[in-house]
């Protein structure tokens, strides 16, 4: 399976400032995603990152809040902008690709003070 | 939209005993998936299901997807403590492939 790197790990921010996530996958996968799990809680998926095209966003989730990068198929980004306490929340990318099932980095902790 | 019901949503068992979880869902799925997460990393794929009816092992894990294609079920053998952590199910969108997941099951082993 893919290997999938993601950074930061971790940062704690001030709220109205935004963060860019960064995904490296190992190898080119077919599809990336962006998942969100706010603190106890499940994941939920935030968009579809698409190569060269905006990305698809799921019902409740809007590009100027989350805007998504996919220059090429191993790497993306996630912005979280204008942050606010309540997207204090582990950040996740997963890819998917031939032969082998969803994979998912370690996450991004992110906490808005 | 989509809806995955995960039970149960937590286990505290003796090491040793077998473990049993399953996720149910209103809509059709054409692939499940079980993941682990452990504290402070993401999840990490356990098992992938990719017929109805299909039955698979991964050393003390067994998981089958469900004839209607509405359910999964996984079992753990013989726990032991590192099996610890969350359990979540996962099914994959009959359209363009997103995951949907299960609520979780946390899972405590004593020793």
């Amino acid at each position: 399976s893919a290997v999938i790197s993601q950074k930061p790990s971790r940062d704690i921010c001030q709220r109205g400032t935004s963060l860019t996530i960064q995904c490296q996958v190992d190898s080119q996968v077919t599809m990336m995603f962006w998942y969100r799990q706010q603190p106890g809680q499940s994941l939920t998926l935030i968009a579809t990152a698409n190569q060269g095209s905006e990305a698809t966003y799921e019902s409740g989730f809007v590009i100027d809040k989350f805007p998504i990068s996919r220059p090429n198929l191993t790497f993306s980004t996630l912005t979280v902008s204008n942050m606010s306490p309540e997207d204090s929340s582990i950040y996740l990318c997963s890819a998917t690709g031939q032969g082998y099932g969803y994979t998912f980095g370690s996450g991004t902790r992110l906490t808005v003070v | 939209g989509q809806q995955l019901n995960q039970s149960p949503q937590s286990m505290f068992i003796q090491e040793g005993e077998d473990v049993s979880m399953n996720c149910t869902s209103s809509s059709i799925f054409n692939t499940w998936l079980w993941y682990k997460q452990d504290p402070g990393e993401g999840p990490v794929l356990l098992i992938a299901l990719y017929k109805a009816g299909e039955l698979t092992s991964n050393g003390r894990l067994t998981a089958q997807f469900g004839i209607t294609r509405k359910d999964s079920f996984l079992n753990i053998s013989a726990s032991i403590p590192s099996d610890v952590g969350i359990y979540f199910c996962a099914g994959r969108d009959t359209s363009y492939g997103k995951l949907t997941f299960g609520q979780g099951t946390i899972l405590t082993v004593h020793p």
